[in-house]
């Protein structure tokens, strides 16, 4: 079935550090690629999403390009903040539903 | 408005104790659903309401049961939980359509469940 993959975490970072969060993806067909975060103690946010390849996807600094010959969909940022630190989930959709990876726990010293 | 406000917070449940869960949106969204989370772990599709109607339940054990009263409100209901139940308990809400996963699903805070 459909599934995605991303890196384990948790990862550590400092300030102003470049970030990349690998994820890659299995799925017959061409599914919308998301990646959610989830700040402590809060429910998910949509981060930002593509749809077909080589869409880029970007918000808040952070940007992820769908690559349908490596099916992956890397989430970077190029200076990340202390206010980054959460936990961090690529998700597919699929037959009406989301597919989650098992989510990265990014955090960020000062 | 974006929310989707989940209540109560924190819940504190005995196995042999009945309560439920609310869930509102007032984003006009159609399609409703209830997520499990467990510590460390990705969120799990419990249940899918489309246009009010159960479009998908993950087989999820009758002790829970959901409930939407209308287009704003989604309950879930629980009776006789174990102890194993313990979890953040996530709804979500988005636009409906043929393509239901393509749509952007806003989600509250949670309920966090504690069964003892």
């Amino acid at each position: 079935g459909d599934s995605v993959t991303q890196m384990e975490g948790p990862v550590t970072l400092s300030e102003e550090a470049f970030l990349t969060i690998n994820c890659t993806y299995t799925a017959t067909g061409y599914p919308s690629l998301f990646w959610y975060v989830q700040y402590p103690g809060e429910g998910l946010q949509l981060l930002l999403k593509a749809t077909k390849a080589d869409d880029k996807g970007s918000n808040k600094g952070f940007e992820a390009t769908y690559r349908k010959e490596t099916t992956s969909f890397h989430l970077e940022k190029g200076s990340v903040q202390v206010s980054d630190s959460a936990v961090y989930f690529c998700a597919l959709e699929s037959a009406s539903k989301i597919i989650f990876g098992s989510g990265t726990r990014l955090s960020i010293r000062p | 408005d974006t929310e989707v406000t989940q209540t109560p917070k924190h819940l504190v449940m005995g196995m042999t104790n009945k309560k439920s869960l609310k869930c509102e949106q007032h984003m006009g969204h159609r399609a409703m659903y209830w997520y499990k989370q467990k510590a460390k772990k990705p969120p799990e599709l419990m249940f899918v309401y489309s246009y009010e109607k159960l479009s998908i339940n993950e087989s999820v054990p009758s002790r829970f049961s959901p409930e939407c009263p209308n287009s704003s409100l989604l309950n879930l209901h629980l009776h006789a939980l174990q102890p194993e139940d313990s979890a953040l308990y996530l709804c979500a809400s988005s636009l409906a359509g043929n393509q239901l996963a393509k749509n952007i699903q806003y989600f509250g805070a949670g309920t966090r469940l504690s069964v003892l």
